[in-house]
């Protein structure tokens, strides 16, 4: 069984649309996370939820919203997708007891494509 | 944060030991080190993690310098496998955002057979 996974892997997309990308965890896990990797191969955080709720949003256009039904599942929703939106987006997952750092479990990624 | 400074890129023959160096001068006394590594077309994987003393784990070593600004990842017999970007990442040593990872350009590791 996969423990962090994603889809779809890969999207191609038109400009101005919307899309979603869907990740669910099955590890038990608290804490969820949809991070960025551009064409230059940084990865950058985008957001953090425990326990479904919003614990960190980094500077992310308002066109990116995250949804998360349960601790077990945090959805990304694109609105109007943009060229510089293309990208490798990944999920991830950690415990986080307190005064500890987990260990994040990230998934494969999807690559979303914009045309 | 932290700032860190890892090589670009380094080069490794296969079997042989190979030590990945990081400089994080700027880091707090709570944050932890942690190394990832990324595998061509994969997400980010956690290789160790460690506050003051060296670590051992099945994957790696962690040798930490005695006043922290410093760390070195060492793999014991690399193999193809291990070609990976690793990435160094100082970390706070409680939840919430001082929890966060924070990627750096990482150091990409070739193995030659």
């Amino acid at each position: 069984d996969t423990a962090v996974s994603q889809t779809p892997k890969y999207l191609v997309t038109q400009m101005g649309n919307d899309k979603s990308i869907k990740c669910e965890q099955n590890l038990g896990h608290d804490t969820m996370y949809w991070y960025k990797q551009d064409s230059k191969k940084f990865l950058k955080i985008m957001f953090s939820y425990n326990n479904k709720e919003l614990i960190i949003n980094e500077t992310v256009p308002n066109r990116f919203s995250p949804k998360s039904p349960d601790k077990a599942h945090l959805n990304l929703h694109i609105n109007s997708l943009e060229l510089g939106d293309s990208a490798v987006y990944f999920c991830a997952s950690s415990q986080v007891p307190t005064g500890f750092t987990g260990e994040l479990f990230f998934g494969e990624g999807s690559r979303l494509t914009v045309l | 944060d932290a700032k860190t400074t890892q090589p670009n890129s380094m080069e490794s023959n296969e079997e042989e030991p190979v030590h990945l160096p990081c400089n994080h001068s700027t880091i707090s006394g709570t944050d932890y080190i942690h190394w990832y590594r990324q595998l061509p077309s994969q997400g980010p994987e956690y290789v160790i993690h460690g506050l003051t003393s060296n670590v051992n784990n099945r994957m790696a070593s962690l040798a930490i310098a005695e006043d922290r600004k410093s760390s070195t990842l060492i793999l014991h017999r690399a193999t193809l496998r291990d070609a990976a970007v690793y990435y160094c990442i100082p970390r706070g040593g409680y939840g919430g955002s001082q929890g966060n990872l924070i990627f750096g350009k990482g150091t990409k590791l070739s193995v030659k057979p």
